[in-house]
């Protein structure tokens, strides 16, 4: 398995458009993860999918931000529109089972690296 | 509600010299604590688990409930242990499958 796959791997826009990050979790796994990785505040939970279904959102930052999980083996992160403070590298990781979560088994893609000018 | 806390954004430290990260965490419940690490160019991945009680690469960490802590330690670092490194809680009692990462402090081992 290659592991989680993220696209772009650099993304770099121009403020007010629009940002769309993928991930391909590992196959058989049922949670999918987005994080947000920046210097000052580390990393933060976006938002947690199990078996496709959004099952915490809190951490999206604004209503700019949107995610879908169409099927168990694609997700997209969605910035629209963008703004230079959602300048970032954002993670996709994937888990299998609860018991997998509580682990620590949680495997990260390499990211996608974005700037917004 | 969960919460861990890296207070050391940067550490530097000399080849062979030992080396202690320091993790406190806020949960009410039972907690998991976890080390992971991000080498330069590589994806982040788990180091160490505390329910494991394992030595990895020559570093330990030891879960004190008392003082809510989970420092990572080694007592001779290597340049290769350069990397940032995040420490993550996980609560089995609370809805539970969320992963709760501290701010991370980037270890810099000059030779």
């Amino acid at each position: 398995d290659a592991g989680v796959i993220q696209s772009p791997r650099h993304e770099v826009t121009e403020m007010g458009q629009e940002v769309t990050l993928r991930c391909k979790p590992i196959s058989g796994h049922d949670y999918l993860f987005w994080y947000r990785q920046t210097m000052m505040r580390g990393l933060e939970l976006l938002i947690y999918f199990n078996n496709n279904v959004p099952i915490d959102d809190s951490g999206m930052p604004e209503d700019r931000f949107s995610a879908k999980m169409p099927n168990a083996s694609f997700s997209t992160l969605k910035i629209q529109p963008s703004e230079p403070r959602d300048s970032a590298v954002y993670f996709c990781a994937s888990s299998f089972g609860l018991a997998g979560v509580h682990t620590g088994e949680l495997f990260f893609g390499e990211g996608s690296r974005l700037t917004v000018l | 509600a969960q919460r861990v806390t890296q207070p050391e954004k940067l550490l530097s430290v000399f080849k062979g010299a030992p080396v202690e990260l320091k993790c406190n965490y806020s949960y009410s419940g039972s907690p998991e604590l976890f080390w992971y690490v991000q080498y330069s160019r590589q994806r982040l991945q788990l180091l160490l688990r505390h329910i494991s009680r394992e030595s990895i690469k020559g570093f330990t960490a030891d879960l004190n409930k008392g003082e809510t802590s989970f420092h990572l330690k080694k007592p001779f670092a290597q340049e290769e242990d350069s990397a940032m490194y995040y420490c993550a809680l996980s609560g089995r009692e609370t809805s539970g499958s969320r992963l709760t990462f501290g701010e991370g402090t980037q270890l810099t081992v000059n030779p």
